[in-house]
């Protein structure tokens, strides 16, 4: 199993453009999450999905989209970058009711200017 | 109140040392407990669960307090490659979506 894997790795925007995080799991987890952590921060949750075609906000959502059209994949749309939205973005993945363990992507390191 | 909080340190011991963590939570209502290490610029790793009746993997030991609310980790004879900082990650009972810390820094040094 890849686990959770995420592309790009690192990105570097400019103000006002668009892009999109991918995120893939393959251990058939229901539930995923976006994370974004700031230097020396915790993590804040900006959106989660407990299924295909389920999606709803953490605790940062503005300025970001999400979807989930199948189980593996939960990309993150960002829309008219903003220089607050440099930071590094964690996606993850789990399954409830076992053992619970959060399973966590690579991360994507994005740098607004 | 946060929901889960812990003194981010850093805490700065020589090699062999022993050194805990606390982290105390908020919602009584809470079920799963864990530890996650975090090494720099790296993703999140679990560490280890948090049972009721606490649990041991190796050099680590877990406690769970649920009447004062806090978790505990325990490290013994550090290692430098013990140097991370431990996320306490909690999750309520009916919720979706576990609570992180801000963590704890360690730095074990020679």
């Amino acid at each position: 199993n890849a686990g959770v894997t995420q592309t790009p790795k690192f990105r570097i925007l400019k103000i006002g453009q668009s892009m999109t995080l991918q995120c893939t799991q393959d251990m058939n987890h229901n539930y995923m999450y976006w994370y974004r952590q700031d230097p020396g921060m915790g993590l804040k949750l900006i959106y989660y999905s407990v299924g295909a075609g389920i999606t709803d906000k953490g605790e940062v959502p503005n300025g970001y989209n999400v979807s989930r059209s199948t189980t593996e994949d939960f990309p993150l749309r960002l829309e008219l970058a903003a220089p607050s939205q440099t930071s590094v973005y964690f996606c993850a993945s789990t399954q409830l009711g076992g053992q619970e363990t959060q399973y966590f992507g690579p991360g994507t390191r994005l740098l607004v200017l | 109140r946060k929901e889960v909080e812990q003194d981010p340190g850093p805490f700065n011991v020589p090699e062999g040392a022993t050194v805990a963590f606390n982290c105390t939570y908020s919602n009584s209502a809470s079920q799963s407990f864990f530890w996650y290490r975090q090494d720099c610029r790296k993703e999140p790793k679990l560490l280890m669960s948090v049972y009721s009746s606490g649990n041991e993997d190796g050099r680590f030991t877990a406690q769970l307090n649920r009447a004062s609310q806090y978790i505990s980790l325990l490290i013994r004879d550090s290692k430098l490659s013990d140097s991370a900082t431990y996320l306490c990650v909690v999750r309520s009972g009916g919720s979706y979506i576990p609570t992180f810390g801000r963590g704890t820094s360690l730095i074990v040094h020679p």
